[in-house]
């Protein structure tokens, strides 16, 4: 079966302890994102990756660090986190982001509580 | 500054009626439109896209348009059934060399039996 997922799906954590929130896909796909849900603000992208090695910051990408080693895997990494970085996070993949077939799919989300 | 915006916050339709949703933005460089549909504790699903160069496109039940001039996309779902009721995203990408993705805010969508 076709997915993303997401590891872990709900997580409460304290200020300034390191965490990773794991994201894989099994569909070969090139180019995988995050994002965050916030109420009143809809997804916004944190962070993408083109291809292996090959990363760049989408719109919201402080306080986050994301790595693309392999291409099914694209790790989500809070150094120190914050009360601000509370949210629910998405990881997606999709087969290109140019022409042609771009529509992306999602994991199931994280919920993310920093106190 | 939100450049893709869904200003109605929610909607509810009864069902076996057409349901609108609405998404304006501000960017004319824009070249390719999608939507997707979110159920609770889901991630967001692909739901159907459009690119810049057209002004329609229907998949079964669900038609988006597309009026570059005004800046304006719409999702049109008929007849609405139950099973529509979740939360509807618009997304845009500012061109196609770029892999951004910009995303409205939401519409709730309650389709009534």
């Amino acid at each position: 079966e076709a997915q993303v997922t997401q590891n872990p799906r709900y997580l409460i954590t304290v200020t300034g302890k390191k965490l990773t929130v794991t994201c894989s896909q099994n569909m070969n796909h090139e180019y995988m994102s995050w994002y965050r849900q916030d109420p009143g603000l809809g997804l916004r992208q944190i962070y993408y990756s083109m291809n292996v090695e090959a990363t760049d910051k989408g719109d919201v990408p402080e306080g986050y660090k994301v790595s693309r080693k392999e291409k099914r895997n694209f790790p989500l990494i809070l150094e120190s986190p914050s009360p601000n970085q509370t949210s629910l996070y998405f990881c997606a993949s999709s087969l290109s982001a140019g022409t042609g077939n771009t529509e992306a799919f999602f994991g199931q989300g994280t919920r993310l509580t920093v106190v | 500054d939100q450049q893709v915006k869904q200003n109605s916050p929610s909607l509810s339709v009864q069902e076996g009626r057409i349901s609108i949703l609405n998404c304006d933005y501000t960017n004319s460089m824009f070249d390719y439109f999608l939507w997707y549909k979110k159920y609770p504790a889901e991630g967001p699903t692909f739901l159907i896209s459009i690119s810049s160069i057209k002004d329609k496109n229907e998949d079964g039940r669900f038609t988006v348009f597309l009026n570059k001039s005004a800046k304006h996309l719409s999702l049109h779902i008929v007849p609405s059934q139950p099973g529509d009721s979740a939360v509807y995203f618009c997304a845009a990408r500012p061109d196609s060399g770029t892999y951004k993705y910009i995303f409205g805010t939401g519409t709730r969508l309650k389709v009534l039996a």
